[in-house]
């Protein structure tokens, strides 16, 4: 199975400012996912970013407020822009695995906007 | 509109007992189906996924049930265990060159277990 790790774990940040997750895999990967997780709710794909590529967004997910870099085959970031309260979530990074035919999620990032 | 609806939104088992988790889809493209695992503070870990061309996939004592013409499928968790307390999520997608595709996610199920 890919192992994946995100940074920050966890934040706590002021409306209005940016704050950027970085997702790392250990091993080349095609596709990654990007997915958030508001409290005690289901997960909602946000993104598909492909290495080479301008990332896919999902409807109600645009590029200006969830801006997707994928500047290589095992790194990805996502950053939350002009936060508010309502972005308060759980932010997750998947990735498929070719050799198993499954999708992998990271530990996620825990977000809390005041 | 909800592609893949999940019930149980919760549900409560003694120790040793018969955990059923059923979801529904509607989309006939989807061929690929996950039951995901989420503790607390966690991501998603993947349990167990099922594609259309079998009705049945037993992993251990997590058996995932499958009715393509009926557009179900379930999670049984035989002999469950206090440590088996956790949201579940079952999920659908369609894959597509080798990837699995967007997953479309049921809203969860909590499942506690009673020792």
């Amino acid at each position: 199975s890919a192992v994946i790790s995100q940074k920050p774990s966890r934040d706590i940040c002021q409306r209005g400012t940016s704050l950027t997750i970085q997702c790392q895999v250990d091993s080349q990967v095609t596709m990654m996912f990007w997915y958030r997780q508001q409290p005690g709710q289901s997960l909602t794909l946000i993104a598909t970013a492909n290495q080479g590529s301008e990332a896919t967004y999902e409807s109600g997910f645009v590029i200006d407020k969830f801006p997707i870099s994928r500047p290589n085959l095992t790194f990805s970031t996502l950053t939350v822009s002009n936060m508010s309260p309502e972005d308060s979530s759980i932010y997750l990074c998947s990735v498929d695995s070719s050799l198993s035919e499954t999708q992998y999620f990271g530990p996620g990032t825990r977000l809390l906007v005041l | 509109q909800q592609q893949v609806k999940q019930s149980p939104q919760s549900l409560i088992v003694q120790k040793g007992g018969i955990s059923i988790i059923n979801c529904a889809y509607e989309n006939t493209a989807f061929d690929y189906f996950p039951w995901y695992q989420q503790f607390p503070g966690k991501g998603p870990a993947l349990l167990i996924a099922i594609r259309p061309d079998v009705s049945e996939k037993k992993e251990g004592r997590f058996t995932i049930s499958f009715n393509k013409s009926a557009k179900q499928f379930s999670l049984h968790i035989m002999d469950s265990q206090p440590g088996d307390s956790a949201t579940y999520f079952c999920a659908a997608s369609k894959s597509h060159g080798g990837s699995q595709g967007n997953l479309i996610f049921g809203k969860g199920t909590k499942l506690s277990v009673k020792p």
